[in-house]
């Protein structure tokens, strides 16, 4: 069935260092794409979509790339901030449902 | 302005009871969606309004879990006979225009944890 597998965690870094969490999906047809983020304390927020392949969202520095051939939506953060420690969801909506699925989340510790 | 806004942030109930969760979404927006998510879990879809009508429940996981929009804002979701395995992080979600279209992004509540002991 239709399913996201993303990174486990805890990914652990210092700030400044490059973030990448590895997102992959199985769906039928051509399904959006999100990251959604939850910092401690706070509510889960749309971080960033793509809609169709080879687009790319971007937001707050973060990016992620729709790519097909891969079926793949890695998230990556050129320079991490003490910030942007979260927990990370991945997740895809495909025609017909538009609900998103849930992947398992990946915690983001970034360290002073 | 506020937000999307749960109550109660924390319900404990004993095996077998009655709960009622509810959920104010933002004003104006007309799609209502219910989550639920288990520790180390992201959230599981439950059930989808569009204004009053549920238009897909087919999250819902067996007939004790039932949910209401009577007048296309507030929402209840209802558990009957409460089990242990339903405690979890009971999520809340709105947006302005119905799902798959452009106006469809989702502003989601704090949650409600439920613990049935």
């Amino acid at each position: 069935g239709d399913s996201v597998t993303q990174m486990e965690g805890p990914v652990t870094l210092s700030e400044e260092a490059f973030l990448t969490i590895n997102c992959t999906y199985t769906a039928t047809g051509y399904p959006s794409l999100f990251w959604y983020v939850q910092y401690p304390g706070e509510g889960l927020q749309l971080l960033l979509k793509a809609t169709k392949a080879d687009d790319k969202g971007s937001n707050k520095g973060f990016e992620a790339t729709y790519r097909k051939e891969t079926t793949s939506f890695h998230l990556e953060k050129g320079s991490v901030q003490v910030s942007d420690s979260a927990v990370y969801f991945c997740a895809f909506a495909s025609g017909g449902s538009y609900i998103p699925t849930f992947g398992r989340g990946t915690s983001l510790i970034v360290h002073p | 302005g506020a937000g999307v806004s749960q109550t109660p942030s924390n319900k404990v109930t004993e095996k077998g009871k009655y709960v009622e969760l509810r959920c104010d979404p933002i004003s104006g927006h007309t799609a209502l969606y219910w989550y639920r998510q288990s520790l180390g879990q992201g959230p599981e879809f439950l059930i989808y309004f569009q204004g009053t009508g549920a238009a897909d429940d087919s999250g819902l996981p067996n007939d004790r879990f039932f949910a209401v929009r009577p007048e296309g804002s507030v929402s209840t979701l209802k558990i009957q006979r409460t089990e242990r395995g339903d405690s979890a992080v009971y999520l809340c979600a709105s947006s302005l225009g119905p799902a798959g279209v452009g106006t469809d992004t989702q502003y989601f509540g704090p949650g409600t944890r439920l613990t049935v002991l």
